[in-house]
């Protein structure tokens, strides 16, 4: 595609809950990072695929948090037994050289 | 670890120019780049240094001492759609993944 497509834009849970996000990166771009940004703060580093292989997931916060990228193009963050502090915004970006992001619009998810 | 600091706040007025610092401590270092990311929006990339000097894109320049660890924004004939927060980013030695700084929001008055 043109851009990096996040889907849901917006997504609302309850406490306990599993939730799925998807990001479809540009086409022939083979890093892909997840990143969450809380209100007012800059974007913090999840985890990065280099192709279909995760090559760096020390961003991840704890073991509720999985992502998976099976064909090396789209991305799936996973979380499970949702917490009221995991609600912010999830950037999904991807890259061809590395020295610059396209980052899509991100997914806002809210934990009530 | 990585650690980056930046202004939290910057006014100008439009028309004018604005500099924007960014220091760095880092265990490594592969180069530094500056987002820009408006109220509800998401970042978009501005400006990569990996040697040391000045790259100049348009009215933006960006600034990279690794000697000093410090990098800059230079933003030149500030304009009201430039009200946004910077954002600078290290990109860590292990991989390919950047740490971003908290942000700096601009804001330019007419």
């Amino acid at each position: 595609g043109a851009g990096v497509s996040q889907t849901p834009s917006n997504k609302v849970t309850e406490k306990g809950k599993y939730v799925e996000l998807r990001c479809d990166p540009i086409s022939g771009h083979t890093a892909l990072y997840w990143y969450r940004q809380s209100l007012g703060q800059g974007p913090e580093f999840l985890i990065y695929f280099q192709g279909t292989g995760a090559a760096d997931d020390s961003g991840l916060p704890n073991d509720r948090f999985f992502a998976v990228r099976p064909e090396g193009s789209v991305s799936t963050l996973k979380i499970q037994r949702t917490e009221r502090g995991d609600s912010a915004v999830y950037l999904c970006a991807s890259s061809s050289q590395g020295d610059g992001y396209t980052f899509g619009s991100g997914t806002r998810l809210t934990v009530v | 670890g990585q650690s980056l600091e930046q202004p939290s706040e910057v006014t100008a007025v439009e028309g004018a120019i604005v500099q924007i610092n960014c220091t760095y401590q880092t265990s490594g270092f592969y180069g530094l780049s500056w987002y820009q990311q408006h109220d509800g929006g998401a970042p978009t990339f501005l400006s990569y240094n990996a040697l040391d000097g000045l790259e100049e894109t348009g009215r933006f320049s960006s600034f990279l001492s690794r000697s000093d660890s410090y990098g800059y924004l230079l933003l030149q004939e500030l304009q009201m759609k430039d009200s946004a927060s910077y954002f600078c980013a290290v990109r860590d030695n292990y991989g390919q993944n950047f740490v971003f700084g908290p942000g700096t929001r601009l804001s330019v008055l007419p």
